[in-house]
């Protein structure tokens, strides 16, 4: 079974700074999809940014990019030029590609972590 | 509609009464998921719906949950004699397999069971 681990429960970044947020996760599937979710206080879980394991280039969304590393299973989180609006909790989760090309079923989370903006 | 709906935002409900939780996704996405999410947790699946397809029940984490998509559309999470430990938010998703297979989220349905 896939699995997502995130080992920091908390950072801490300066406004116009820029932070890494971790991720590694466990498959044995060689095609599959990686995102990063933020939920702020409100709950509402927002779409960050998104990766294809077949594709190579790292995906880059403004301020937002990753690092995605196949043979490591890593797949990292960068907000560059952080905002006050970024503060949330950042989730980080993996879901297969069936057979016919589509993914299937469930997202499986990491545990999060919570990013606080200083001022 | 714009973006996956749910209803009720809270809900406070007494130990044993039973509870039914509303989700309607956005049009014309064929999946649907429920998400349970405990306080400073992350998500924990419960139920997925595709299509016509038989549901993947096995998040549901005990007989008492239940869940039915009516129509390939509006999904009610029924959960029978509430317990304490049932008190968490419930997410729903949608997503439509040719739109990149993204899921998006509503906003949640905040559970307390005192």
């Amino acid at each position: 079974a896939q699995t997502v681990t995130q080992s920091q429960p908390e950072m801490s970044v300066q406004e116009a700074e820029t932070v890494t947020l971790s991720c590694t996760y466990d498959t044995s599937e060689s095609d599959y999809y990686l995102f990063w979710y933020k939920q702020p206080p409100s709950r509402q879980m927002i779409l960050v940014i998104r990766q294809e394991a077949y594709k190579q280039q790292n995906a880059t969304e403004n301020r937002f990019s990753v690092n995605f590393q196949k043979a490591a299973k890593s797949f990292s989180l960068k907000i560059s030029d952080s905002q006050l609006g970024d503060a949330a909790m950042y989730f980080c989760a993996y879901r297969s590609k069936g057979r016919s090309g589509g993914a299937t079923n469930k997202l499986i989370f990491g545990t999060g972590t919570l990013l606080a903006v200083q001022p | 509609g714009a973006g996956v709906s749910q209803s009720p935002s809270n809900k406070v409900t007494e130990k044993g009464k039973d509870v039914e939780l509303r989700c309607d996704p956005i049009s014309g996405h064929t999946a649907l998921y429920w998400y349970r999410q405990s306080l400073g947790q992350g998500l924990e699946f419960l139920i997925y719906f595709q299509g016509n397809s038989a549901p993947d029940k096995s998040g549901l984490p005990s007989d008492r949950f239940s869940a039915e998509r009516t129509g390939g559309s509006v999904s009610t999470l029924t959960i029978q004699r509430t317990q304490q430990e049932d008190s968490a938010v419930y997410l729903c998703a949608s997503s439509r397999r040719d739109i990149g297979n993204t899921i998006y989220f509503g906003e949640g349905s905040w559970l307390t069971v005192v």
